[in-house]
């Protein structure tokens, strides 16, 4: 909260179509990362980035893509490879040391 | 990675004071200890950070050992509010390229 901005924050899908789930921050963070959350676990890292035009994978990266071409800005593409993708997805920056999280994206796919 | 391991849940009862506890064995030299607060349907919020001894601010205290291979988050005079999750963290925080590791964390439950 506080500087990061997802959106929408309840998404529903049709099994096999692509979503993109919005990112944003005024932080100036170079930093940013997208989590995935099931109910009663932990978060689990999808992918980072540290600088514009660069990212990296995370643990469970496949399925998942995603882009870094403004700083503001890391959008994440759930694609139809993604086996399980109904979720929690949160989106994180770091500036120094924490992690700033934004309010969470809830995407349901049937 | 330093590995983490806190006890699931936990329950209390208003005004007492929780202490919450996490192991990290193998925490590296530059590894500093941070736990963060996660209410449901929301992103994790963080509470408090250290590397030795005790910190303190408005919200908690984190204790930390000579040989640094636990912590302990203490929490003063709970209310119903803080009931949530609570994640012990373990890395080199000034790492950006790092994967930080939540695990389940400790789910506390505050009775009235």
């Amino acid at each position: 909260d506080g500087g990061i901005t997802q959106s929408p924050k309840y998404l529903f899908r049709k099994e096999g179509q692509n979503v993109t789930l919005s990112c944003e921050q005024n932080l100036n963070h170079d930093a940013m990362y997208w989590y995935r959350q099931d109910p009663g676990q932990g978060l689990r890292l999808i992918y980072y980035s540290q600088i514009v035009n660069d990212f990296q994978k995370g643990d469970i990266a496949e399925g998942y893509s995603v882009s870094r071409e403004k700083k503001e800005s890391f959008p994440l593409t759930v694609t139809s490879a993604q086996k399980n993708p109904t979720a929690f997805y949160l989106c994180a920056t770091s500036g120094s040391y924490e992690q700033y999280f934004g309010p969470g994206t809830r995407l349901t796919v049937t | 990675l330093a590995k983490t391991t806190q006890p699931i849940s936990m329950d209390s009862y208003e005004g007492q004071e929780v202490n919450i506890t996490c192991s990290h064995n193998n925490i590296a030299t530059n590894d500093y200890i941070t736990w963060y607060q996660q209410f449901p349907s929301q992103g994790p919020r963080f509470i408090i950070q250290g590397y030795k001894t005790k910190v303190t601010n408005e919200v908690a205290s984190l204790f930390i050992p000579a040989d640094r291979k636990s912590s302990t988050l203490s929490l003063p005079r709970v209310s119903l509010s803080d009931t949530a999750v609570y994640y012990c963290l373990v890395g080199d925080m000034y790492n950006y390229g790092q994967n930080f590791v939540f695990g389940p964390g400790t789910r506390l439950s505050v009775l009235p």
